[in-house]
């Protein structure tokens, strides 16, 4: 597809169970970014990876979170042992960045993470 | 501690009338700034942007404008219309060799027909 894609859209999921979110980027994106908007709130910078460079963790919430993305394209964003205060839509972006780029990042639509 | 904030969660305008959107940052690294919209149950889709160089972009109906010793900038939409309604976000980002983006926590525009 032309567009960011992620999946799963939606997922419930117990508390205490681990959960995988996937994040399909645009092809030739460099950058790639993990935020979330939790209800009513704006959005948080997670974790952004550019390139082969070692990833940019710092808004990772707890060490509950990690991200990876293999081979320069598709990333899972992973939460462990989920507590109700996860539940928030999570929300990939990638970017055509490298030194010149405009900035711009596209986002996709987005995982529903409902913990119960 | 919020580096951008918004301190405006909702604005309702009527359709036609000029709307403006105020941000506020913290970090005078910034220096580069973007404009996001966002409809619900939808990923937030690239409105405009401006670098630190400039103090106004203008893109159609959309201009954003930047004053860098307030710390502030503000997009206006003129005339507004009621598919503008959205919550809309502003980005901030510039330590240098990254891009990595601290959002605002969005103002949510309301154009009443």
């Amino acid at each position: 597809g032309a567009g960011v894609s992620q999946s799963p859209s939606n997922k419930v999921t117990e508390k205490g169970k681990d959960v995988e979110l996937r994040c399909d980027p645009i092809s030739g994106h460099t950058a790639l970014y993990w935020y979330r908007q939790s209800l009513g709130q704006g959005l948080e910078f997670l974790i952004y990876f550019q390139g082969n460079s070692a990833p940019d963790k710092s808004g990772l919430p707890s060490d509950r979170f990690s991200a990876e993305r293999t081979g320069g394209s598709v990333s899972t964003l992973t939460i462990q042992r989920t507590q109700q205060e996860d539940s928030a839509v999570y929300l990939c972006a990638s970017s055509p960045q490298g030194r010149g780029g405009t900035g711009e990042l596209f986002f996709g639509e987005g995982s529903r993470l409902t913990v119960l | 501690d919020q580096q951008v904030k918004q301190n405006s969660p909702s604005l309702s305008v009527q359709e036609g009338r000029i709307s403006i959107l105020n941000c506020d940052y913290t970090n005078s690294m910034f220096d580069y700034f973007l404009w996001y919209k966002k409809y619900p149950a939808e990923g937030p889709t690239f409105l405009i942007s401006i670098s630190s160089i400039k103090d106004k972009n203008e893109d159609g109906r959309f201009t954003v404008f930047l004053n860098k010793s307030a710390k502030h900038l503000s997009l206006h939409i003129v005339p507004s219309q009621p598919g503008d309604s959205a919550v809309y976000f502003c980005a901030a980002s510039g330590s240098p060799g990254t891009y990595k983006y601290i959002f605002g926590t969005g103002t949510r525009l309301k154009v009443l027909a």
